[in-house]
């Protein structure tokens, strides 16, 4: 299966500052990289994806950059604030019939 | 209200027994997935299953069952076999067209404990 590891596994900033969480994948035949965001106790949630064909995507405060040829994607959250204290995880896929998750990112922003 | 389902949301097992998770979907997905995710740690995938009738072991399928007769439908055993079953299991579910790929949508999980 895919090999995909995230980078780094704890991250602590303070309020408004921003954070950075990267993916690295081996499959080249992916074609999708979603990030999903999982607060204590409950479900994983789809928070932004992006597709091949495309760079960069934004929403808001959240933003997905893809680098192809380096076979890595970042998630990138500005002026954070403690509701997105949070583990998050990416799922670069390749239309196969699986899904697997990266190792997963644990946020915590600091009042 | 559409959506995914998991049931219960808490479940006791004594050592030995098995047990069985319900995940009942009715957002029309082809494609569904059983992970577990131990404390403090990731999503690991269990079984996956893209059309009825037809179900592939993902990473750590040893001492789990499943079964997939409906499309709507897709429940784990975790059977006797399983000599750690204490962790937090989640069922998803997600749409898949000429071999595209939407979100994976989540249940509200099953927390599962062996007394």
């Amino acid at each position: 299966g895919e090999n995909v590891e995230q980078h780094p596994s704890t991250l602590s900033v303070q309020e408004g500052d921003s954070a950075v969480i990267k993916c690295t994948y081996s499959d080249s035949a992916s074609n999708y990289f979603p990030w999903y965001k999982q607060e204590l106790g409950k479900r994983p949630q789809l928070i932004i994806d992006i597709r091949s064909n495309v760079g960069e995507k934004k929403d808001q405060r959240i933003a997905v950059t893809l680098n192809k040829t380096a076979k890595h994607f970042s998630l990138h959250i500005t002026e954070t604030q403690p509701e997105d204290s949070a583990v998050y995880f990416c799922a670069p896929f390749r239309g196969a019939n699986n899904l697997f998750f990266g190792t997963g990112t644990r946020l915590t922003v600091i009042p | 209200d559409g959506g995914i389902t998991q049931s219960p949301k808490y479940l006791f097992r004594k050592e030995g027994q098995n047990v069985t998770l319900s995940c009942e979907q009715n957002l029309n997905h082809d494609a569904m997935y059983w992970y577990r995710q131990d404390p403090g740690q990731g999503l690991r995938l269990i079984y996956y299953s893209q059309i009825v009738n037809d179900f592939q072991k993902g990473d750590i399928a040893e001492g789990y069952s499943v079964s997939r007769e409906k499309k709507e439908s897709f429940p784990l055993t975790v059977t006797s076999a399983q000599k750690n079953p204490t962790a937090f299991y989640l069922c998803a579910s997600s749409f898949t067209f000429r071999e595209m790929y939407t979100e994976a949508f989540f249940g509200q999980g099953t927390r599962l404990t062996v007394v």
